[in-house]
C-alpha cells in the first residue's frame, strides 16, 4: 500500500490528451513539492516533471504537473506511442521523515 | 555530467547481507544540495524507496527496512553505500542508487541500477 495513490493503469489514443492522479496527505503532497518520473521497461527511470510544474531540460513541453492541495496531477498532451511507461509520482513526507513513492500508473496508447 | 554506479555482487545467499557501493562521478558528494538514496524495484512491482543520506552522514530509512539497514558516506571516496542484512527473497530487486536535488527534493539523477538476486 503506497502512501501516494495513483490509477494503476490509463489509456488513451494517439494525439489525446492523459491526465495521471496523484493523491496523497497534508504531511507529503501537502507540504512538499511533487516530482514525476517516467519508466519504459527494463530501463532507468527518468525525471519528468520537479517542484510540481518544472521540467528538465530535454522533457518536451507536452508534459506538464500541477498540484493543488494534497493532489498533484501530470498531464500528457499529443499522446504518442512512444509515451506508453510507468509513471511515478514521489514527495518527501514531512511526518515519515521519508520520501514516498506513488505506486505507478501503466500508460497504455490504444 | 554527474554520474552515479552502483556496484556489488548479483547474488546474495537468504539470511546474509546485501552490500552495495554507489561511486559518484562528475560531481562532489559533498556538495551542499544534493541529498544522496537508495531506491529499489523488484521485478515487475513499482518504485521503492530505502533510504537517503547527506554527506555530513545523516540519514533516513524507510521504516520498513530501518531494523536490517545502514546507509554509509564516503567523503573521501565519493561514495555513499547500503548493506541490508537478514535478506529473503523478498529483497530481490534492482537496486538504484540516485540523486535527490535542492535537499529532501526531486530525485534528478539515477545510476544504471543492480540487479540483486536473493537466492541459495
Amino acid at each position: 500500500q503506497s502512501v501516494l495513490t495513483q490509477p494503476p493503469s490509463v489509456s488513451a489514443t494517439p494525439g489525446q490528451k492523459v491526465t495521471i492522479s496523484c493523491s496523497g496527505s497534508s504531511s507529503n503532497i501537502g507540504k512538499n513539492s511533487v516530482s514525476w518520473c517516467q519508466q519504459f521497461p527494463g530501463t532507468v527511470p527518468r525525471l519528468l516533471i520537479y517542484d510540481n510544474y518544472k521540467r528538465p531540460s530535454g522533457i518536451p513541453d507536452r508534459f506538464s504537473g500541477s498540484k493543488s492541495g494534497t493532489s498533484a496531477t501530470l498531464d500528457i498532451t499529443g499522446l504518442q506511442a512512444g509515451d506508453e511507461a510507468d509513471y511515478y509520482c514521489g514527495a518527501w513526507d514531512t511526518s515519515l521523515s521519508a520520501w514516498v513513492f506513488g505506486g505507478g500508473t501503466q500508460l497504455t496508447v490504444l | 555530467q554527474l554520474q552515479l554506479q552502483e556496484s556489488g555482487p548479483g547474488r546474495v545467499k537468504p539470511s546474509e547481507t546485501l552490500s552495495l557501493t554507489c561511486v559518484v562521478s562528475g560531481g562532489s558528494i559533498s556538495d551542499s544540495r544534493s541529498y544522496w538514496a537508495w531506491i529499489r524495484q523488484p521485478p515487475g512491482k513499482g518504485l521503492e524507496w530505502i533510504g537517503t543520506i547527506y554527506y555530513t552522514g545523516t540519514s533516513y530509512y524507510n521504516p520498513s527496512l530501518k531494523s536490517r539497514l545502514t546507509i554509509s558516506v564516503d567523503t573521501s571516496k565519493n561514495h555513499f553505500s547500503l548493506t541490508l542484512s537478514s535478506v529473503t527473497a523478498a529483497d530481490t530487486a534492482v537496486y538504484y542508487c540516485a540523486r535527490h536535488n535542492g535537499g529532501l527534493g526531486s530525485i534528478h539523477s539515477w545510476g544504471q541500477g543492480a540487479l540483486v538476486t536473493v537466492s541459495s
